[in-house]
């Protein structure tokens, strides 16, 4: 079946740092992949997305390529901030009994120390 | 155009209890979902709606019904409340037409079951 498995949080890092937060999935055909984030209290917003094979997404610092070969879609910032503290989901949409459903990742909690 | 809204932000409910978790979208999408988020855990799909009259289950739906009777409102409903409800709950919506597969999020339902 179709599943995301996410790098193991949580990930806490000096502000500046550089940031890699893994995701690898696996599904038939070829799904569209997203980075959702979720900041405290909230719900989950979109942060990019990439609908093929060497896209990519990127937003606010952030950047994901979808590497078809590798069945990946790392998410990586080059200086996080401290208001880059939050919940990160990695996720894939595909087309389950004629439905279009996303599929997430547990989650990788990052925490910014200044 | 307020998005996603859900009703309330937080509740308790004592086992054998009822209640109804409210959605409403104003974006005139067709397709909506509830989802849970159990602590440390990415989101489950409950029940999801391609289309008004129209409803089906999702990964997790035992214990949960949902109704669509308007293309705005998609409310859940938990019958007899148990301990193992206890989660946030988020309701989202989707529109294919021109779409990658991204989802709108509401901020989300707290709920405990004591």
């Amino acid at each position: 079946g179709n599943s995301v498995t996410q790098m193991e949080g949580p990930v806490t890092l000096s502000e500046e740092a550089f940031l890699t937060i893994n995701c690898t999935y696996t599904a038939t055909g070829y799904p569209s992949l997203f980075w959702y984030v979720q900041y405290p209290g909230e719900g989950l917003q979109l942060l990019l997305k990439a609908t093929k094979a060497d896209d990519k997404g990127s937003n606010k610092g952030f950047e994901a390529t979808y590497r078809k070969e590798t069945t990946s879609f790392h998410l990586e910032k080059g200086s996080v901030q401290v208001s880059d503290s939050a919940v990160y989901f990695c996720a894939l949409s595909h087309l389950i009994q004629g439905a279009q459903k996303l599929v997430f990742g547990q989650g990788t909690r990052l925490t910014i120390n200044p | 155009n307020a998005g996603v809204t859900q009703t309330p932000k937080f509740r308790i409910l004592k086992i054998g209890q009822s209640m109804t978790l409210q959605c409403t979208q104003d974006m005139n999408h067709n397709y909506m979902y509830w989802y849970r988020q159990d602590p440390g855990m990415g989101l489950k799909l409950i029940y999801y709606s391609v289309g008004a009259g129209i409803t089906d289950k999702g990964e997790v739906p035992n214990g949960y019904n949902v109704s669509r009777s308007t293309t705005e409102d998609f409310p859940l409903r938990l019958e007899l409340a148990a301990p193992s409800q206890t989660s946030v709950y988020f309701c989202a919506s989707f529109l294919p037409r021109g779409s990658s597969g991204e989802q709108y999020f509401g901020p989300g339902t707290r709920l405990t079951v004591t």
